[in-house]
């Protein structure tokens, strides 16, 4: 089994950029949720997506967009990037099944840095 | 709004001792509390959850207790080892939504 996994690891973008980041779920998860981290934080909830369309989103702008493919990965997309986007970005998956939500398993992260 | 409450924000015991991590749901509707240990450059790890219909598990050293009326709930680490110096977040979640809610966290220190 294999778990989570995000790319890339580090990231440095300018203001006015825009990013993508990326994740795969865990072996046998069909459902991916996205977090920001800031320095010293708990992580903020962005979205979540269940069979490739969005299931439910947090205080984050439209420029904060995501997608996931048929084999349940998943990636953010983050436009116009702001100092304020500099975070760890962290991929959650986990199984939905009739209902019941089960537990997220957390990958590494993506250490976004924005100049 | 939805909102969880952490205490203390840093917390330093002496090995072998016993740590207690606080947390404080403003959801009644709440109905699952996992608890996230989360090192240095990495993601959080789950090491307890519990939902609402009990009110402790235990897991070894780790233990989670729930007070629905209060809308408590608190994370005990006993014997505690330098290896468990991380920082610890609680969360809470209602299933009808699937996001959790994150406490601030917790910085746990394990003196040797």
């Amino acid at each position: 089994e294999t778990g989570v996994t995000q790319s890339p690891t580090h990231l440095i973008k300018t203001r006015g950029q825009q990013v993508t980041l990326r994740c795969s779920s865990q072996s046998g998860h069909n459902t991916v949720s996205w977090y920001q981290q800031a320095l010293g934080q708990g992580p903020q909830f962005i979205f979540q997506y269940y069979r490739e369309e969005e299931n439910g989103r947090g205080n984050f702008p439209p420029r904060f967009s995501g997608l996931q493919f048929p084999n349940y990965s998943s990636e953010l997309n983050v436009n116009a990037l702001e100092l304020d986007d500099s975070a760890l970005y962290l991929c959650a998956s986990s199984l939905r099944l009739a209902g019941i939500d089960n537990e997220q398993f957390f990958g590494p992260g993506t250490r976004l840095t924005v100049l | 709004g939805e909102n969880v409450e952490q205490h203390p924000s840093t917390l330093s015991v002496q090995e072998g001792d016993s740590a207690v991590i606080k947390c404080t749901y403003s959801d009644s509707a709440s109905n699952y509390f996992p608890w996230y240990k989360q090192e240095l450059g990495k993601g959080p790890q789950l090491i307890i959850d519990i939902r609402s219909n009990v009110g402790e598990k235990k897991d070894q050293r780790i233990a989670v207790t729930l007070n629905k009326t209060a809308k408590h709930f608190s994370l005990h680490i006993t014997e505690t080892q330098p290896e468990d110096s991380a920082v610890y977040f609680c969360a809470a979640s209602y299933s009808g939504t699937y996001k959790y809610i994150f406490g601030t966290g917790t910085r746990l220190k394990v003196l040797a």
